[in-house]
């Protein structure tokens, strides 16, 4: 597509339900990034993927999170048990260059509410 | 633990002045710096990018570095009420053989008419 296209936009969930948040990157882009950025802060880094296999997953913050890209494009960031904690806006980036040496392109972010 | 650090502002300037936005990092062997622009609600848009110390210009932006002090900073010049946003600044870390983006908090610019 034109450009990093995540979904839902928004999404409202109970306090221990389980969520998916999907990433569509831009056509042709090896890496993706998903970021997660809470008010008043830059965004946090999670996880990067090369084609399918995730190259580091050092910033996920405990075993509730995990993402996978299973044929190299569309990615899905799944949350178990959610906490209110988690609320934050969830951004994907998705990059041309291994490197990032031309920076990312960002998604318009899913924005996550636990209530 | 690497850092990027800005100061969160607000930045306040009137219309027509110089804005200057500064970012100091952790990591010496850092080789790629960003400067994106986020509008409230809006994701992070790439304004600029600078590898080589020294200034790179680029309309009326300009972003300056310098390695050995690990200092990065943007100026904006005739700022505009529409540059009011949150600047982030954002270094390419490489380790294990792979490179990510690691953020500042972001400084808050306000431009007033």
């Amino acid at each position: 597509g034109a450009g990093v296209s995540q979904t839902p936009s928004n999404k409202v969930t109970e306090k221990g339900k389980y969520v998916e948040l999907r990433c569509d990157p831009i056509s042709g882009h090896t890496a993706l990034y998903w970021y997660r950025q809470s008010l008043g802060q830059g965004p946090e880094f999670l996880i990067y993927f090369q084609g399918t296999g995730a190259a580091d997953d050092s910033g996920l913050p405990n075993d509730r999170f995990f993402a996978v890209r299973p044929e190299g494009s569309v990615s899905t960031l799944k949350i178990q048990r959610t906490e209110r904690g988690d609320s934050a806006v969830y951004l994907c980036a998705s990059s041309l260059s291994v490197t990032a040496n031309y920076g990312y392109t960002f998604g318009s972010g899913t924005r996550l509410t636990v209530v | 633990q690497k850092e990027v650090e800005q100061n969160s502002g607000p930045l306040s300037v009137p219309e027509g002045a110089i804005a200057s936005l500064n970012c100091t990092y952790s990591d010496r062997g850092s080789q790629s710096f960003f400067w994106y622009r986020q509008y409230s609600g809006k994701s992070p848009e790439l304004i600029m990018f600078i590898y080589s110390n020294g200034d790179k210009e680029d309309g009326r932006f300009t972003a300056q570095l310098n390695k050995a002090s690990q200092y990065v900073s943007l100026l904006i010049r005739d700022s505009q009420p529409s540059d009011s946003a949150t600047y982030l600044c954002a270094v390419n870390y490489f380790s294990g053989g792979y490179n990510k983006l690691i953020f500042g908090a972001g400084t808050r610019l306000a431009v007033h008419p």
